[in-house]
């Protein structure tokens, strides 16, 4: 399957612990984006990478929310003590290029705070 | 940043009708402008994009119309089928810049 992989696809967790979620896009993809989406909503964008580096993450996004993509390659979003309004689908999308911003999206992690 | 809204919310219509959703932006940079499906419990797929350089883009059931002067693009679905049945979302953007995308538009379509 050479489609964006993201793992895992359910995480049930308790406020207050922290979560690691992966994302491998597109191989050949330079774009890769990070998107949360609660029932009812759009995907609302969080924060996005051109090769490894960072180049916006949104207003929106407390401290606690940080990710990386190391090498260029797969990327992690954590979240450090989460709350109950962490609960959410997390998306993970990747494009070509810049330039090319056709999205092709992950099937996302859903998150429950208990 | 950019502020988007689409129009109608939720749409129910009967099989074999047209639908056509709205969706209204802010950002007169935008350049470029897609419509995304997302089935229930999937992921979201592009189904058809335009850019500022053409006023409509047609593709078998589906097409775009852009009126950038009004800040709105179009999505029209005809002869519409119960497996067009899903959420659809306009995501202006486009260059540098992330998309944003509108609240959704659920569409129903009744055999």
């Amino acid at each position: 399957d050479t489609g964006v992989s993201q793992n895992p696809r359910h995480k049930i967790t308790k406020r207050g612990q922290n979560v690691t979620f992966r994302c491998d896009p597109i191989s050949e993809h330079n774009r890769l984006y990070w998107y949360r989406q609660t029932l009812g909503q759009g995907p609302e964008f969080l924060t996005y990478f051109q090769n490894e580096a960072q180049l916006e993450k949104s207003r929106l996004l407390s401290d606690r929310f940080s990710a990386e993509r190391p090498k260029g390659s797969f990327s992690t979003l954590e979240i450090q003590r989460t709350e109950q309004g962490d609960s959410a689908m997390y998306l993970c999308a990747s494009s070509l290029a810049l330039g090319d911003e056709k999205l092709f999206f992950g099937s996302g992690t859903q998150l429950s705070v208990l | 940043g950019e502020n988007v809204e689409q129009h109608p919310s939720t749409l129910s219509v009967q099989e074999g009708d047209s639908a056509v959703i709205k969706c209204t932006y802010s950002d007169s940079a935008s350049n470029y402008f897609p419509w995304y499906k997302q089935e229930l419990g999937k992921r979201p797929q592009l189904i058809i994009d335009i850019r500022s350089n053409v006023g409509e883009k047609k593709d078998q059931r589906i097409a775009v119309t852009l009126n950038k002067t009004a800040k709105h693009f179009s999505l029209h679905i005809t002869e519409t089928q119960p497996e067009d049945s899903a959420v659809y979302f306009c995501a202006p953007g486009g260059g540098s810049e992330k998309l944003v995308f509108g609240k959704g538009t659920k569409l129903t379509v009744n055999p």
